[in-house]
């Protein structure tokens, strides 16, 4: 969906390096998501935010933070990347009038070395 | 706590015949209920979602899917398969007192033959 981009689409990075996704969205959306998919394991939500203000961890947010900062800009870090981050990586928004149907990026593909 | 089951790692239909694609979930209070469709090198693209009403809902590309309360199903269905169709295909849950988060399923794989 265009109204959701992230960059970088692609990277490679080495273990111990500190790493960055962005996330931006136009829909004007209160909420927004950070997950990772792996395969066979579908998506786990890493941490999500409702508003600026508001930022909630995840079912496996360990080695990963993140910052809200401002509306339309979600942004992950991976602190210290390890190669079991190595994964897709989906920024999502919704909002309660889209009927809580979520809106995902093209993701993010990281790798790990 | 909530969870999502879609039994199936992969589904083969012909084209032009009927497909499902299985999903079954837990959760507490009623369901927030969605399926999502995810093409090769591209993000998840929503198709249907069941809040409350009619248990038939139907949806995007000629997908419909039936919520079967006794049953814990949500299962997604076509009349006819296209090959275009092949893709991933995500179930997804949100319990109404479950808080804000979404499950999603470990998603299926749909492989439609010409």
């Amino acid at each position: 969906d265009a109204d959701v981009t992230q960059t970088p689409r692609n990277r490679i990075t080495k273990t111990g390096k500190r790493i960055m996704l962005e996330c931006s969205q136009t829909k004007g959306h209160d909420r927004m998501y950070w997950y990772r998919q792996d395969p066979g394991l579908g998506l786990r939500l890493i941490y999500y935010s409702f508003d600026v203000k508001d930022i909630n961890k995840g079912e496996i947010s360990d080695g990963y933070s993140v910052s809200r900062q401002a509306q339309a800009k979600f942004s992950l870090s991976l602190e210290s990347a390890i190669p079991n981050q190595t994964a897709l990586y989906f920024c999502a928004t919704s909002d309660l009038t889209s009927g809580n149907e979520q809106f995902f990026g093209p993701g993010t593909r990281l790798t790990v070395l | 706590a909530q969870s999502v089951a879609q039994p199936e790692d992969q589904v083969n239909v012909a084209e032009g015949n009927p497909l499902t694609v299985k999903c079954t979930y837990s959760v507490s209070g009623n369901p927030y209920l969605f399926w999502y469709v995810q093409y090769p090198n591209r993000g998840l693209q929503f198709l249907l979602k069941y809040i409350t009403g009619d248990n038939l809902v139907k949806g995007s590309y000629g997908f419909e899917a039936e919520f079967n309360k006794s049953q814990t199903s949500f299962h997604l269905k076509k009349p006819s398969a296209l090959v275009s169709d092949s893709a991933l295909y995500f179930c997804a849950v949100r319990g109404y007192t479950g808080g804000f988060k979404t499950i999603f399923g470990a998603g299926t794989r749909l492989f439609v033959k010409a």
